[in-house]
């Protein structure tokens, strides 16, 4: 069965300092992985996703994400917290298998000044 | 210009009732999701269609019911409302048939309350 971790349901950065939010997958056979942006009292949005090219994956504000097989992980990283960044944030994981998309409980992100 | 609407957004009601949740996209898309946030944040998809025709029908109870009267709408309706369907309903669209690879765009969610 596949799932996904995210280590961490809060994570507080300050204002200008790096981001790292944590997600681990589990799948017997090669992921699709996401990350997903939900800000308050809104729907997600889509903001990289991995889809077997490039281990690096640039997504929109500056965010990015690294696939690292040897260690199941998919870390999404931002060198610099804004303000704006402030949001629960969700990784997700799909396999042909199991014909869905299954997502880790959320990791809300708060930036501080 | 929204792109994924949904209708109501906030939903209070009586245990035993019966309401429904409204769906538009003006995407174009094909495909359309509807998916369960519960308090704890965790998300599951709980319906799929595609042009009308239901692709995905995960394990719910069969008082939730999809109904997709053409390929830009897709409706939930609840029937005998218990005090665990209390949670965020998310609907979402993508372009391709199926392919839950495809970026899926959300709407903003309905706050459901069963008291």
């Amino acid at each position: 069965a596949q799932s996904v971790t995210q280590l961490g349901s809060h994570v507080s950065v300050s204002e200008g300092a790096l981001v790292l939010l944590r997600c681990n997958y589990s799948s017997s056979v090669p992921p699709y992985l996401f990350w997903y942006v939900q800000y308050p009292n809104q729907g997600l949005q889509l903001l990289l996703k991995y889809t077997s090219a490039a281990t690096l994956v640039k997504g929109i504000n500056g965010f990015e994400a690294e696939f690292k097989k040897s260690e199941t992980s998919f870390h999404l990283t931002k060198p610099s917290a804004h303000m704006s960044d402030a949001a629960e944030y969700f990784c997700a994981v799909y396999t042909g298998t199991a014909s869905k998309l299954t997502f880790g409980t959320g990791t809300r992100l708060q930036v501080t000044l | 210009d929204t792109a994924v609407s949904q209708t109501p957004k906030y939903l209070v009601t009586q245990m035993g009732n019966d309401k429904s949740i409204k769906c538009e996209q003006n995407l174009g898309h094909d495909t359309m999701y509807w998916y369960k946030q519960d308090s704890k944040k965790f998300l599951k998809i709980m319906f799929s269609y595609n042009n009308k025709e239901l692709i995905i029908n995960e394990t719910v109870p069969n008082r939730f019911s999809p109904k997709s009267p053409d390929k830009a709408h897709l409706n939930l309706h609840i029937n005998s409302l218990e005090l665990g369907d209390s949670a965020v309903y998310f609907c979402a669209s993508s372009q391709l048939r199926g392919a839950l690879t495809d970026t899926q765009y959300f709407g903003p969610g309905t706050r459901l309350t069963v008291l």
